[in-house]
């Protein structure tokens, strides 16, 4: 099946520093990958939409300045938290939808997910 | 944001029972709904989907769609002990924009 990775699966960091995670569709082309945030207790909350070649789009409230996504080829995706402060800690999860002649089949695979601690 | 609503639980039914959980949503504009289950800190994995008004079986899970009253439902035959994790619903618009639930927890008890 299709395999989506993401990395690191953990990390912490100091007040200030940026971090940045990855997303890699391992066996399937991925011209759109998803950026969700989950608190714990909570739903998953899509921040953006990262688009391969182009400027992501960004749901209503997410700073795009403060997470800056990149989408440079068609298995990676990157988001950076740049100037993290301990709101910004929380779960972040990327997914990709696989495509079958343009059109999505409707299945959404998640990467294992990232656990940011800003101390 | 769209909005989906599901009861966030916990749910608890006993092993070999049947667990039935709910999902409600707001935009007729939706074309899919998707059932995930998710393990504490870990990922959502997918159980199934549904997109046509009725039932719909893969081996103990069933989903069931009715477009007219924006309702969704998952329904676990034999439960097991192994089911007991957060259930998340999920509605898909514009082809390819997922929305989830809040999630409802599950728990089945030996």
């Amino acid at each position: 099946g299709a395999v989506v990775s993401q990395h690191p699966s953990r990390v912490i960091c100091k007040s200030g520093t940026s971090v940045k995670i990855e997303c890699r569709s391992l066996d399937f082309q991925a011209t759109t990958m998803f950026w969700y945030r989950q608190f714990p207790k909570q739903s998953l909350m899509l921040m953006a939409t990262s688009n391969e070649g182009s400027k992501a789009t960004y749901e209503q409230g997410v700073e795009k300045d403060k997470f800056l996504i990149n989408h440079a080829s068609l298995t990676l995706s990157t988001l950076t938290v740049t100037s993290a402060h301990p709101e910004d800690s929380s779960f972040y999860i990327c997914s990709a939808a696989r495509r079958s002649g343009g059109v999505s089949t409707g299945e959404l695979f998640f990467g294992e997910g990232s656990r940011l601690t800003v101390l | 944001q769209k909005e989906v609503e599901q009861n966030s639980g916990p749910l608890s039914v006993p092993e070999g029972a049947i667990a039935s959980l709910n999902c409600t949503y707001s935009d007729r504009g939706s074309q899919s709904f998707f059932w995930y289950r998710q393990y504490s800190g870990k990922s959502p994995e997918l159980i199934m989907f549904i997109y046509s008004n009725g039932d719909k079986e893969d081996g103990r899970f069933t989903a069931q769609l009715n477009k007219a009253s924006q309702y969704v439902s998952l329904l676990i035959r034999d439960s097991q002990p192994s089911d007991s994790a957060t259930y998340l619903c999920a509605g898909v618009y514009n082809f390819n924009k997922f929305y989830f639930g809040s999630g409802t927890k599950l728990n089945v008890k030996p």
